[in-house]
């Protein structure tokens, strides 16, 4: 399978527990997003690699949360101290090339993350 | 900002009928895309389609036809024949043509195709 994988597909932690995920992108694809998405909403921006480089961070993303891009090629996204309100499914995309110019985002199935 | 409104929450049909699936776009952009994705219960999102700003033609593709009319901001999509296969969550969005092309998506209209 070529699409993006990310990994694990669910994970449950107790709260104040560090958490970690990653996004393996299409090969060859420079450009990675990670969203968040909450029961019932449309997935929401939280930050974007264009190669190694972290261009922008959505204010969803406070000082808790960090991710990275090393090589330009897998992702992680790192959540420390987790809270409740941290539950959501993080999804992540990659193109290559700009997104709606010529050519679209493409997803993983998503890391569910449940905080109890 | 761009903003993306699907007022439909929830739609059942029965097998076989038509739908349509509304969607709403804000924007002050004069260039900007908008997209449609499929969200089934794996999680996955699938895309669907992407159209330009400068692009107002309808598109059929297969059962799937979309209608994009910039006069009213709206970016319809429509499934002919609705399958049970069909059901799932659905999804449009937007981009815009600077930044970093983030979406903006909706917050979904979910579709059940009953047999």
């Amino acid at each position: 399978d070529t699409g993006v994988s990310q990994n694990p597909r669910h994970k449950i932690t107790k709260r104040g527990q560090n958490v970690t995920f990653r996004c393996d992108p299409i090969s060859e694809h420079n450009r990675l997003y990670w969203y968040r998405q909450t029961l019932g909403q449309g997935p929401e921006f939280l930050t974007y690699f264009q190669n190694e480089a972290q261009l922008e961070k959505s204010r969803l993303l406070s000082d808790r949360f960090s991710a990275e891009r090393p090589k330009g090629s897998f992702s992680t996204l790192e959540i420390q101290r987790t809270e409740q309100g941290d539950s959501a499914m993080y999804l992540c995309a990659s193109s290559l090339g700009i997104v709606g110019v010529n050519t679209e985002a493409f997803f993983g199935q998503g890391t569910r993350l449940t905080v109890v | 900002a761009q903003k993306v409104t699907q007022a439909q929450t929830e739609i059942s049909v029965v097998e076989k009928e038509d739908v349509t699936l509304d969607c709403v776009y804000e924007t002050r952009d004069t260039t900007y895309y908008l997209f449609w994705y499929k969200q089934p219960p794996s999680g996955e999102l699938v895309f669907l389609i992407r159209r330009n700003s400068f692009d107002e033609q309808n598109e059929i593709s297969g059962r799937y036809s979309w209608n994009f009319q910039k006069s009213t901001s709206s970016f319809n999509f429509t499934i002919t024949a609705s399958q049970v296969v069909d059901s799932a969550v659905y999804f449009c969005a937007s981009s815009k043509d600077t930044g970093r092309r983030a979406l903006t998506f909706g917050s979904g209209t979910r579709l059940q195709v009953q047999p």
